[in-house]
């Protein structure tokens, strides 16, 4: 019973480089997220996708982008890295309000 | 201000002490709470719905008061397991908006 699955679990990028988080739920949930979490400032909503075909900003979304594959994928890309990014950011579903979360990944930008 | 705010700690209490946190958020238009757990460099995880009646599981009570605005965590007899950030977690269900508060971190002592 994998969950949520999120890959990379870690990466370090120069500024400037681009990439794409990647995020896997087996748990046929309609609902995911993409969050990031920084020190003193807890989760903060970066997307939201409440089905599949479906996208919206969060608290945070400017520099990224997402797409809802299908319902169980929901990416994260990063067009442009900035040191601002450095972050650990985390990928949920979830059903009745409840978050399941991935491990997270562990972005650096240097 | 914050749309849901907590006591970042962090709090250190002796084994077999009961400590309680509070949460307090500012929209009446959360419909929903919840209290989650994240241990360190984890990702987080449920621990309990809170129910305005107010709620029991095992060692954890969970409150609401609703007219206050706020959320209640109480942990009696700590464990050293217990020693984790506890994040405060509000959601408006007609549109699924998911608020998390930035945590507050509790080390249990020998």
């Amino acid at each position: 019973n994998a969950g949520v699955t999120q890959t990379p679990k870690f990466q370090v990028l120069k500024t400037g480089q681009s990439m794409t988080l990647q995020c896997a739920q087996d748990m046929n949930h309609n609902s995911m997220y993409w969050y990031r979490q920084d020190p003193g400032m807890g989760l903060r909503l970066i997307y939201y996708s409440a089905s599949e075909g479906t996208t919206d900003k969060g608290e945070v979304p400017n520099g990224y982008n997402v797409s809802r594959l299908n319902k169980r994928e929901f990416s994260l890309r990063l067009e442009s890295a900035a040191p601002s990014q450095t972050s650990v950011y985390f990928c949920a579903s979830s059903v009745l309000n409840i978050q399941y979360f991935g491990a997270g990944t562990r972005l650096s930008v240097l | 201000r914050k749309e849901v705010e907590q006591d970042p700690g962090p709090f250190n209490v002796p084994e077999g002490a009961t400590v309680a946190f509070n949460c307090t958020y500012s929209n009446s238009a959360s419909q929903s709470f919840f209290w989650y757990r994240q241990d360190c460099r984890k990702e987080p995880k449920l621990l309990m719905s809170v129910y305005s009646s107010g709620n029991e599981d095992g060692r954890f009570t969970a409150q609401l008061n609703r007219a206050s605005q706020y959320i209640s965590l109480l942990i009696r007899d700590s464990k050293l397991s217990d020693s984790a950030t506890y994040l405060c977690v509000g959601v408006k269900t007609s549109y699924d908006k998911v608020i998390f508060g930035p945590g507050t971190s509790l080390s249990v002592i020998p």
